[in-house]
């Protein structure tokens, strides 16, 4: 059964700091993987995805993240953290039942920015 | 840009009363999704429809409906609310295809007391 796995219910960074979530998946096909943000009392943003092509993918606010199938990895790293990144973080995989299409996703880490 | 819209952005209901959420797309999009979030739970799947009339289960049914005679209006309906279905509500939705990104709703915070 497909599975998203993020290890790190809470993290806290000082702003500036690098920043690294991690994502694990279990898919038995070539996965399709999403990153979304929600910053507190809202909906989900997506911050990026991958489909295939070049495993390093670029998004919103200065994110990327990098898809490593041996390690059935998909994590998410931003260089300098800002106050305002300061929200929960979700991975998901794309999954299919018959033709249709639904995400299934990790419990979620909640980012925290110390000044 | 796509826009998924829900009804309230907080509810307060009774015990025992039926409660109706509602979820309206502009993007033509066939999939809806109604998803409950819980903190240390993560986003679980309550039901989804992939077309007009059509409805699936998803993790957790138990103890809700849905309905959608539109194809951009997609409801869940809890028949006889209980404290335990406090919680936030999402509604998404997404194209048919092989890409399944999901746009969402600001969400549905209801309190049942």
């Amino acid at each position: 059964a497909q599975s998203v796995t993020q290890p790190d219910i809470h993290i806290t960074v000082s702003e500036g700091a690098s920043l690294e979530l991690r994502c694990n998946y279990s898919y038995g096909a070539t996965p399709y993987l999403f990153w979304y943000v929600q910053s507190p009392g809202q909906g989900l943003q997506l911050l990026l995805k991958y489909f295939s092509g070049d495993t390093l993918v670029q998004g919103i606010k200065g994110f990327e993240a990098e898809f490593k199938r041996s390690q059935s990895s998909f994590n998410l790293r931003k260089p300098s953290v800002h106050w305002s990144d300061a929200a929960e973080y979700f991975c998901a995989v794309g999954a299919w039942g018959g033709s249709q299409g639904n995400l299934i996703f990790g419990k979620g880490t909640k980012l925290s920015v110390k000044p | 840009d796509v826009k998924v819209t829900q009804s309230s952005r907080y509810l307060v209901k009774r015990t025992g009363e039926k409660v109706f959420l509602e979820c309206v797309q502009d993007m033509d999009h066939e999939n809806m999704f109604w998803y409950r979030q819980d903190p240390g739970l993560g986003l679980r799947l309550i039901y989804f429809s992939y077309d007009v009339k059509m409805k699936e289960k998803g993790d957790i049914p138990e103890g809700y409906s849905v309905s959608r005679e539109k194809k951009e209006r997609f409801s869940l309906i809890l028949e006889s609310a209980s404290t335990n279905q406090t919680s936030m509500y999402l509604c998404a939705s997404s194209q048919t295809g092989r890409d399944p990104e999901a746009f969402f709703g600001q969400g549905t915070r209801l309190t049942v007391v």
